[in-house]
């Protein structure tokens, strides 16, 4: 069965911290990993990782892979209020459209 | 940009009503999904489609049902509601197309069983 664990589930830091956001899984024929943030409503898209594909930026979120230890990293650095979210990892199922979701890591910022 | 709708933000019924939650998508796209969120499990999955009359259960289908008459809506029923029914329903979209797993999401519907 495919799994999908974040770590850790929640988390507290002040604005300008650097915050790292850790995701592992098992899964059968992987394919790619993505992240998605969710603040009050939809979970909005932020990468997606594949295997040729294993590093992705945008501003200050920042994302690698490492497909050898199964596990994937989200990167926040120069933290704002903005940033406070839930953080959901979620992986593909094989041969399917669908997504087996971690629990999330909950991140508050604080000023 | 795609936006998928969901019909309500919140709704509150009471124990044995049907409950019917609608999703609509305007990219044409072929799957759709509707997820359940509850607080420390996660997104988990009802049910999905892959096209028109099309449906397959998910992780968690027990006490819902779906329907798809249209590409672009998908509907989740709740036959009977009950109260560990209340949780925030979540739909989503994507295309059929290879290496494209990037779900787009609905704002979500917080339902509440009384």
């Amino acid at each position: 069965e495919d799994k999908v664990v974040q770590s850790p589930l929640s988390l507290v830091v002040h604005e300008g911290d650097t915050v790292t956001l850790n995701c592992s899984y098992e899964v059968t024929n992987f394919r790619s990993l993505l992240w998605y943030k969710q603040e009050k409503k939809a979970p909005t898209f932020l990468f997606m990782l594949t295997s040729s594909g294993i590093e992705k930026k945008s501003g200050r979120l920042s994302s690698i892979l490492d497909k050898k230890e199964l596990f994937s990293i989200l990167n926040i650095t120069a933290t704002q209020t903005g940033d406070s979210a839930v953080y959901l990892c979620a992986i593909p199922r094989a041969g399917s459209y669908q997504l087996t979701f971690g629990k999330g890591t909950k991140l508050s910022v604080i000023p | 940009d795609v936006k998928v709708t969901q019909s309500s933000r919140y709704l509150v019924k009471r124990t044995g009503e049907k409950v019917f939650l609608e999703c609509v998508q305007d990219m044409d796209h072929e799957n759709m999904f509707w997820y359940r969120q509850d607080p420390g499990l996660g997104l988990r999955l009802i049910y999905f489609s892959y096209d028109v009359k099309m449906k397959e259960k998910g992780d968690i289908p027990e006490g819902y049902s779906v329907s798809r008459e249209k590409k672009e809506r998908f509907s989740l029923i709740l036959e009977s509601a009950s109260t560990n029914q209340t949780s925030m329903y979540l739909c989503a979209s994507t295309p059929w197309r290879d290496s494209n797993e990037k779900l787009f999401f609905g704002s979500g519907t917080q339902l509440s069983v009384l």
